[in-house]
């Protein structure tokens, strides 16, 4: 299959433990984020996304943070199953006018049965 | 209902020449969207249409091209095709113009020798 990513940043992690991924965004306008993710033969698949105006989203088993003052955005995974195995984009946008995303170059996080 | 779909999965050619990449976004979507994904990297932004006009544009040059038709299907064409335009090329589509959460196919991985 695909290898998406094989030069990335590496997180290994056991399975059962918590994962952190983070990612430093450029664009002091943005005011959209979203984190993706991976697998190896497959397109990026929308995990959650944040608004400027919020500090923190949680859903199923994952948290994204947003620290705006510090362009920093972190995605946490509760519980890393082997399933969560993928590298892992933030991208960032402008909610105002037609912007593209621009993506993180990305994190590979790899379980450990 | 079927994702977004992708045609040819996997595709060689030599520099010179030129290709023709096919998507077909999720049924009642109207968004088409392009990204180049070297290895190693995230996806970078080349082409949005929206209702078959071009509303996005990614700094590509000139050799790249796309158009969008009545049934929201896209084609990207690249011409003079150089060793460096080889890459993972992803669509992804979504509602409506502006709208963020984009569903992306699996891609066709394009090698220029």
């Amino acid at each position: 299959g695909e290898n998406v990513g094989l030069h990335l940043p590496t997180l290994s992690v056991q399975e059962g433990d918590n994962s952190i991924i983070n990612c430093a965004y450029s664009n002091s306008a943005s005011d959209y984020f979203i984190w993706y993710k991976q697998e190896s033969g497959k397109g990026p698949q929308f995990i959650i996304d944040i608004r400027s105006n919020m500090d923190k989203r949680q859903g199923q088993r994952v948290t994204v943070l947003l620290n705006k003052t510090v362009k920093h955005l972190s995605l946490q995974i509760a519980a890393t199953q082997p399933g969560d195995s993928a590298v892992y984009f933030c991208a960032e946008t402008s909610n105002s006018g037609n912007t593209p995303l621009v993506f993180g170059k990305g994190t590979r996080l790899s379980v450990i049965a | 209902d079927a994702g977004v779909t992708q045609s040819p999965t996997h595709l060689i050619k030599t520099r010179g020449q030129h290709v023709t990449l096919r998507c077909s976004p999720i049924s009642g979507h109207k968004s088409v969207s392009w990204y180049q994904q070297v290895l190693g990297q995230g996806p970078q932004f080349i082409f949005q249409y929206y209702e078959k006009e071009e509303r996005g544009r990614g700094n590509f040059p000139d050799r790249f091209s796309a158009r969008q038709f009545p049934n929201y299907s896209s084609e990207l064409n690249v011409n003079a095709l150089l060793l460096g335009d080889s890459a993972l090329y992803l669509c992804a589509s979504s509602l409506t113009l502006g709208d963020y959460e984009q569903y992306f196919g699996p891609g066709t991985r394009l090698t220029v020798t």
